[in-house]
């Protein structure tokens, strides 16, 4: 039980795109839903919460218009990059919790993207 | 200082060893821990998730906190090479809304 499957897994675009990423919780609802991003040999760094039906809450830092969340549904939320330019290339990594908060988190496998 | 810290490592061991990762917290208000497991290229998955002091096993794992010296620990018992990978150690504080994990300890078990 508990898996998360990220969509696309890989993905090159030309900058100045935008990029949608898909994260889903296949066999639980999952009322929050997390992103991460992961630079090479470097540990997760949280970019935002995301609550079914809410606006997301992003950290400190992290540009809300660059980086787009919608989680529209309890199985369902996605991360849009925003006219992506290379310094956006990165590993971004969604996770989604099971029910009660003190629960943990169960992550996908992760998108790659590079932005040429 | 960091919220979690970790010795990146690589921890290089040899097929059958014991395994003894560690971390470190600064936070007392710290509740619950987690230690995941990443390959290469792959999101973390959920080893061993604990809340109370004192040990918690499962197969070849044993998560061990001690709050007292803020001081987590996951042993691996009769290592594989497919243990090879990155170990991470997260906590979560008492607000339950986020995870702060530590740089991860790469770990290789060779043949």
């Amino acid at each position: 039980g508990a898996v998360v499957s990220q969509h696309p897994s890989w993905v090159i675009c030309k900058s100045g795109t935008s990029v949608k990423i898909e994260c889903r919780s296949l066999d639980f609802q999952a009322t929050t839903m997390f992103w991460y991003r992961q630079f090479p040999k470097q540990s997760l760094m949280l970019m935002a919460t995301s609550n079914e039906g809410s606006k997301a809450t992003y950290e400190q830092g992290v540009e809300k218009d660059k980086f787009l969340i919608n989680h529209a549904s309890l199985t369902l939320s996605t991360l849009t990059v925003t006219s992506a330019h290379p310094e956006d290339s990165s590993f971004y990594i969604c996770s989604a919790r099971l029910g009660a908060s003190n629960q943990p988190q169960h992550f996908g496998d992760g998108t790659r993207l590079s932005i040429l | 200082q960091k919220e979690v810290e970790q010795d990146p490592g690589p921890l290089s061991v040899p097929e059958g060893a014991i395994v003894s990762l560690n971390c470190t917290y600064s936070n007392s208000a710290f509740q619950y821990f987690m230690w995941y497991r990443q390959y290469s290229r792959k999101g973390p998955e959920l080893l061993m998730y604990t809340y109370s002091s004192g040990n918690k096993e499962d197969g070849r794992f044993t998560a061990q906190v001690d709050k007292s010296s803020k001081y987590i620990s996951l042993f691996i018992r009769d290592s594989q090479p497919s243990d090879s990978a990155t170990y991470l150690c997260a906590r979560m504080n008492t607000g339950f809304q986020k995870l702060v994990f530590g740089t991860g300890t790469r770990l290789l078990v060779s043949p």
